[in-house]
């Protein structure tokens, strides 16, 4: 079955500097892939989606790239705040009849002022 | 336009009840998806409905678990004769269509969650 890894520890960077996020899966490539934040005692709320055939997403400081010969997805947020700590989820999509969303256990961020 | 509404927030149990979990989905959404997030594990898929129909129960346990959308009112996550194990957060998401499909590839919308506590 597929499989999603993400960072298990905890990320602690600098404010101002590149958080990069890794989020790697085995098998075959998704049809889709999304990134989410999950504050603590919150749902998930969506981020970026990026496409197989499509390598990088912007959204003003956040960037997803997506390597499907790597089958890695990188996910930066430039010019990092304390506002940004939060928990960073992958979430791959299959297509198929449901085209549900398999998602990663979620890589913690923190960013320290 | 509010966002997906789920309640309760938090839920006690004890071992052997019942547990009713509500999900309202965000207006003009007819697509409701289920997930249980155990501690420090990610968001695990349980089931996918539309309106009056099961699409796609593949995560849903076979037995106790069971999950409805009727043509009016909330979806419905029903655990019967909970065990301490159910003990979880229960997370409903909402999209106007199928996810990923269409021009604009939609998201999902998450509610807040339902904090089921078994003892």
């Amino acid at each position: 079955s597929q499989k999603i890894e993400q960072n298990s520890e905890a990320l602690n960077i600098q404010e101002g500097k590149t958080a990069t996020l890794t989020c790697n899966y085995t098998n075959y490539s998704p049809a889709y892939l999304q990134w989410y934040r999950q504050d603590p005692g919150r749902g998930p709320v969506f981020l970026l989606l990026i496409r197989e055939n499509e390598k990088e997403k912007r959204k003003e400081r956040l960037k997803v790239t997506f390597d499907t010969t790597l089958k890695q997805s990188l996910f930066h947020i430039t010019a990092s705040q304390p506002a940004d700590s939060a928990t960073y989820l992958c979430a791959l999509q299959y297509g198929g009849a449901t085209n549900k969303l398999i998602f990663g256990t979620g890589t913690l961020l923190a960013v320290q002022p | 336009n509010a966002g997906v509404m789920q309640n309760p927030r938090h839920l006690v149990r004890r071992r052997g009840q019942e547990a009713r979990l509500r999900c309202s989905p965000m207006k003009g959404h007819s697509h409701v998806y289920w997930y249980r997030q155990l501690p420090e594990e990610g968001l695990k898929f349980m089931v996918y409905l539309q309106k009056e129909n099961i699409i796609d129960e593949s995560g849903m346990p076979k037995e106790r678990f069971s999950a409805e959308f009727p043509k009016e009112g909330p979806s419905i996550l029903r655990i019967q004769q909970v065990v301490r194990g159910d003990s979880a957060a229960y997370f409903c998401a909402s999209s106007p269509r199928q996810i990923g499909t269409g021009t604009e590839n939609t998201e999902a919308f998450f509610g807040q969650g339902t904090r089921l506590t078994v003892v």
